[in-house]
């Protein structure tokens, strides 16, 4: 596979689940992003990594919990959500933070919160 | 505060051209960023420009401004298949990027 991949495209849970995001990267990139994106808003960053390290965390409750193991994964586990929280989030990587290469997308999991 | 505004949806006509403009606030500047976004699907990189002037990439363009704080992306011979949302994004000083809400373009033949 090429590119950035992301599982399940589409994931539907009660407030009382646990269920995780998972986002693989096969271009060689030392940073990846988190997501979320509503509709008819910009896009908002949820989390950074940077080898392997976050170095960002955008005052994202903390229902949603993210994991690096490695430079190549990264996973968003969800607890308790609300239904607010349904969006469609967006995995991305770049050759690594601090440089102004481009970042590439996943093509998201849709969440609904029910 | 840090801040990109861009119209939220825009229309034209299959073979015509059309400008899609941003204005952006950032807290310094690292360049700017234009990415199309097909419904459903992922964003995926356009264009970028960190100095003045105009870029030109086949059937779209891209042109900054930095003393206006302005950009816009051009599409000419509109097809079909560009109808999408198109997403600017400033990069910050610490080259973090800064989106806008996007702009629905919608080509009708």
């Amino acid at each position: 596979e090429t590119g950035v991949t992301q599982t399940p495209r589409h994931l539907v849970m009660g407030m009382t689940n646990k269920k995780s995001l998972k986002c693989e990267q096969h271009l060689g990139h030392n940073a990846m992003y988190w997501y979320k994106q509503s509709a008819k808003k910009p896009l908002e960053l949820m989390f950074v990594y940077n080898f392997k390290e976050q170095t960002e965390n955008n005052s994202v409750p903390s229902r949603f919990s993210p994991e690096c193991p490695n430079s190549s994964h990264l996973f968003l586990h969800l607890h308790t959500l609300q239904p607010e929280d349904s969006a469609l989030y967006l995995c991305a990587s770049s050759q690594e933070i601090g440089t102004s290469s481009e970042q590439y997308f996943g093509p998201g999991t849709r969440l609904t919160v029910t | 505060g840090q801040n990109i505004d861009q119209p939220t949806e825009m229309t034209a006509t299959e073979g015509a051209i059309v400008q899609i403009n941003c204005t952006y606030q950032t807290s310094g500047f690292n360049g700017l960023f234009w990415y199309q976004q097909h419904a459903g699907e992922a964003p995926t990189f356009l264009s970028y420009n960190v100095l003045d002037g105009l870029e030109e990439k086949g059937r779209f363009s891209s042109f900054l401004s930095r003393s206006k704080g302005y950009s816009y992306l051009l599409l000419k011979e509109l097809q079909m298949k560009d109808s999408a949302s198109y997403l600017c994004a400033g990069m910050d000083s610490n080259y973090q990027l800064i989106w806008g809400a996007g702009t629905k373009l919608i080509i009708k033949p």
